[in-house]
């Protein structure tokens, strides 16, 4: 079975709202973690990163917090809004790994205005 | 701005036919890879490629198979196209191993239908 994957294969949210989406592993030995966001017709795009020397990560408006306990990563996203709207994968990696990286299934985001 | 670029967004074969997908980066990365893309069943690799002339399967090679006389060109060769190879075909490259996070670049995705 695949090492990554995702708890719910759609969440929707209210535009205004902070949106969060979960991700769990498998592979302990993964220390690198990427969440990609891919909207309608495009390929996906990368968001955040974290190494797991890390528990949390902010970017603009995101925040990626990884849980290597329970091995469990998530996508936070704050002020939701119309442009949000697109399908979200995990993916992990070995770190400086070359050989791809494994994909969750994604979770489509859907915003409610 | 770093770009990985297929040749073709929407093809439409029919059954039995030979089909190519082109990717190009100008990125000079040494790895590129192929991934098919499914409802439901999320981005499976293919194929990738760590130098020219050298190539790995993925986890659903079978049915295809790929082509790498450049290292900026990854081609995608279906020989002989089936109704169960109809999916979103992504192109990816990164930088070697070691040389960088991992992290892949995605074209926008080739959306084959065969008939």
């Amino acid at each position: 079975g695949e090492s990554v994957g995702l708890h719910l294969p759609t969440l929707s949210v209210q535009e205004g709202d902070n949106s969060i989406i979960n991700c769990a592993y498998s592979n302990s030995a993964s220390d690198y973690f990427i969440w990609y966001k891919q909207e309608s017709g495009k390929g996906p795009q990368f968001i955040i990163d974290i190494r797991s020397n890390m528990d949390k990560r902010q970017g603009q408006r995101v925040t990626v917090l990884l849980n290597k306990t329970v091995k469990h990563l998530s996508l936070q996203i704050a002020a939701t809004q119309p442009g949000d709207s697109a399908v979200y994968f995990c993916a992990e990696n070995i770190w400086g790994g070359a050989d791809g990286l494994t994909f969750g299934k994604g979770t489509h985001l859907i915003i409610q205005p | 701005d770093v770009k990985v670029t297929q040749s073709s967004r929407y093809l439409v074969k029919r059954t039995g036919e030979k089909v190519f997908l082109e990717c190009v980066q100008d990125m000079d990365h040494e790895n590129m890879f192929w991934y098919r893309q499914d409802p439901g069943l999320g981005l499976r690799l293919i194929y990738f490629s760590y130098d020219v002339k050298m190539k790995e399967k993925g986890d659903i090679p079978e049915g295809y198979s790929v082509s790498r006389e450049k290292k900026e060109r990854f081609s995608l060769i279906l020989e002989s196209a089936s109704t169960n190879q109809t999916s979103m075909y992504l192109c990816a490259s990164s930088r070697l191993q070691g040389e960088g996070t991992g992290e892949l670049f995605f074209g926008e995705g080739s959306r084959l239908t065969v008939l």
